[in-house]
């Protein structure tokens, strides 16, 4: 089945580790997204990329990195310098190639990771 | 001013009810989607619309592009209706298929 996969669904960390969420698809989709949804918000954009080795800020990168050497795979590292890490991660993934726009396209989204820094 | 606004923030309703989500946006689009997340947490595109009406089952979407604002209809709503509905929009002056989301409306269907 094609689909996006996201792991693990629930994370526990120390405070002052860096931890690694997991984002794989298979559905040969060029870009991909990671999103922070905390309660009471919408969902906001922390990194995106368009094509392989390539990657962009979306609003709220800090404390975040990212990496793309595969078209299949997105990881999101949080890293120790983001201030309030708890929250739900998703990740999602359209067809969509680096400038083009689309009035069809659509996003697919994973599962989610819940983080919680204890 | 969030750029994408919703209302209600939370919404119950009786089982059997006609349920109306509104979503109005302040910028120029080239599309607005509806997102269903249930409680597990796992979103599900509803609808993609760049102008006019959608219906896929008992749900019905529309969007009038000159006012800036959107609904979305649950005829008939279910328990099983109960969910987060999110609205996001591809804005106009931003490439590929980044969205802008909406906090969301929380929908609560009773038997």
């Amino acid at each position: 089945d094609g689909g996006i996969t996201q792991s693990p669904k629930y994370l526990f960390r120390k405070e002052g580790q860096n931890v690694t969420l997991s984002c794989e698809q298979n559905l040969n989709h060029d870009a991909m997204y990671w999103y922070r949804q905390d309660p009471g918000q919408g969902l906001r954009l922390i990194y995106y990329s368009q094509i392989v080795n390539d990657f962009q800020k979306g609003d709220i990168a800090e404390g975040y990195s990212v990496s793309r050497e595969k078209k299949e795979s997105f990881p999101l590292t949080v890293t120790s310098a983001q201030k309030n890490p708890t929250a739900f991660y998703l990740c999602a993934s359209s067809i969509e190639a680096s400038g083009v726009t689309s009035s069809y396209n659509e996003q697919f989204f994973g599962p989610g990771t819940r983080l919680t820094v204890l | 001013k969030n750029e994408v606004e919703q209302s209600p923030q939370n919404l119950t309703a009786q089982e059997g009810e006609f349920i109306t989500i509104n979503c109005s946006y302040s910028v120029g689009i080239s599309a607005l989607h509806w997102l269903q997340q249930h409680p597990g947490g796992g979103i599900v595109s509803l609808f993609m619309l760049s102008s006019g009406k959608k219906k896929h089952g008992r749900l019905i979407a529309t969007i009038n592009i000159q006012e800036k604002h959107s609904s979305l209809h649950i005829t008939a709503s279910h328990p099983r209706d109960s969910a987060v509905y999110i609205c996001a929009v591809r804005l106009q002056e931003t490439s590929g298929s980044r969205l802008t989301f909406g906090e969301g409306t929380q929908l609560t269907v009773n038997p």
